[in-house]
């Protein structure tokens, strides 16, 4: 089954509202990433976090790691209409093997 | 603005045709990879590459093939398209040496077999 799983599957808000995503994963890791797909394109990186680090900023977005219990948040504040998309966590695995896998995905949909 | 593109992007042909979708990166990367994702869904790695010369399969079973000749170009080819490889196929490259390190994504190439 799949490393990472996000939930929810599917989100709705209104702009300006805060959007939380999370993401489980199974096996320790090294890092877990954070990307977002807009509809039928590529993915583009949003922000990394390492297994010693607890929490990280970048602009609107918050992630948190918390690795007792396998798990990330992705905090999106603020939310605006361009923030539609699909997220996706991905998880590098401890032990020096460099394969990143991705989760299953949340999609967001901000409605003006 | 990630450098890396991918053609066609968009490619729509009838079962039994050769295709060849191609990747190239201008970062000087030395890992690439391919992975396919069908719409809504998860992606899933399909082949993967550490360098000129090195090419490995991914989690997913693929009857496509894959060739590193040139650390800049990462083709996919299909040899006998089938509708059920119909797809969207995304490329993507990464420095190699820091795990887990960045991956920068083309556009993709969805394909449509007839």
């Amino acid at each position: 089954s799949q490393q990472g799983e996000e939930d929810p599957q599917a989100l709705s808000i209104q702009e300006g509202e805060n959007a939380t995503m999370n993401c489980s994963y199974k096996t320790s890791i090294n890092n877990l990433q954070w990307y977002r797909q807009n509809s039928g394109r590529g993915l583009v990186h949003l922000i990394l976090i390492r297994s010693n680090e607890r929490e990280k900023h970048s602009g609107r977005l918050r992630v948190t790691l918390d690795t007792s219990k396998k798990s990330s948040s992705l905090l999106i504040t603020a939310s605006r209409a361009a923030d539609t998309a699909s997220y996706f966590c991905a998880t590098a695995l401890s032990g020096g093997y460099q394969k990143v896998t991705f989760g299953t995905g949340t999609k967001l949909q901000v409605i003006p | 603005e990630a450098d890396i593109y991918q053609t066609p992007r968009y490619l729509v042909i009838g079962t039994g045709k050769k295709i060849t979708l191609e990747c190239s990166q201008t970062m000087g990367h030395d890992k690439m990879y391919w992975y396919q994702q069908d719409p809504g869904m998860e992606l899933h790695l399909i082949h993967y590459s550490y360098g000129v010369n090195s090419t490995e399969k991914g989690d997913l079973s693929s009857e496509s093939t894959v060739s590193r000749i040139r650390t800049e170009h990462f083709p996919l080819t299909l040899e006998s398209a089938r509708p059920s490889h119909t797809s969207q196929y995304l490329c993507a490259s990464s420095d190699q040496g820091r795990l887990g390190d960045t991956q920068y994504f083309g556009p993709g190439t969805r394909l449509t077999v007839l």
